[in-house]
């Protein structure tokens, strides 16, 4: 089982529409929790952070974190074709220091 | 803008040779990470510096491959007799002025080797 899964996609959304991607972790441990958006060729940016059980809001963005299902979701409301992108999604243990990543969900805005 | 600059951002080799890539991280944070990241593949970590403290290295982490972190400041990863299955995007990433425990990444350097 890997550490942090992810459906690879394409998640296809049209535009203005929510997308909804979702995440799953093993290590129960786990304490924070974070939304990447990766664009073909460049490097991974922060979008989203969540350490609490329950929603997170920042603009058209929330994040959810369910603790005992060891799930995390993002939501992006009035999805736009600027969106279309890799979202990571990425666990960190404060035992370990270390931030383990999923591969990613790729997302498809329609116009 | 993360405040983590990498260098190069591009590099292309040739198999055998060795290559240094610079990372110099968010001032006064002691913590430096880097990942190499494949096509289609999400950040994998290599190793992990706190202050000039090498703690963690990846079993990803060849013999060919070695980090630095002189002083505490910025840090080079160094990869010798490079193959090309090394062909990656190597990202650095340091913790930002948020949250403790986010972190940020650099634009990243791209190596091929050919």
């Amino acid at each position: 089982q890997k550490e942090v899964e992810q459906n690879s996609g394409p998640l296809s959304v049209p535009e203005g529409a929510i997308a909804s991607l979702n995440c799953t972790y093993s290590d129960r441990g786990s304490q924070s929790f974070f939304w990447y958006r990766q664009y073909s060729g460049k490097s991974p940016e922060l979008i989203m952070f969540i350490y609490s059980n329950g929603d997170k809001e920042d603009g058209r963005f929330t994040a959810q974190l369910n603790k005992a299902s060891q799930y995390v979701s993002l939501l992006i409301r009035d999805s736009q074709p600027s969106d279309s992108a890799t979202y990571l999604c990425a666990v960190y243990t404060s035992g370990t220091y270390k931030y383990i990543f999923g591969t990613g969900t790729r997302l498809k805005v329609l116009a | 803008d993360t405040g983590v600059s990498q260098d190069p951002r591009h590099k292309i080799t040739k198999r055998g040779q060795n290559v240094t890539f610079r990372c110099d991280p968010i001032s006064e944070h002691n913590r430096l990470y880097w990942y190499r990241q494949t096509l289609g593949q999400g950040p994998e970590f290599l190793t992990y510096f706190q202050n000039e403290a090498q703690l963690e290295k990846s079993r990803l982490l060849s013999d060919r491959f070695s980090a630095e972190r002189p002083k505490g400041s910025f840090s080079t990863l160094e990869i010798q007799r490079t193959e090309q299955g090394d062909s990656a995007m190597y990202l650095c990433a340091s913790p930002g002025q948020g949250s403790g425990n986010t972190i940020y990444f650099g634009e990243g350097s791209w190596l091929t080797v050919v």
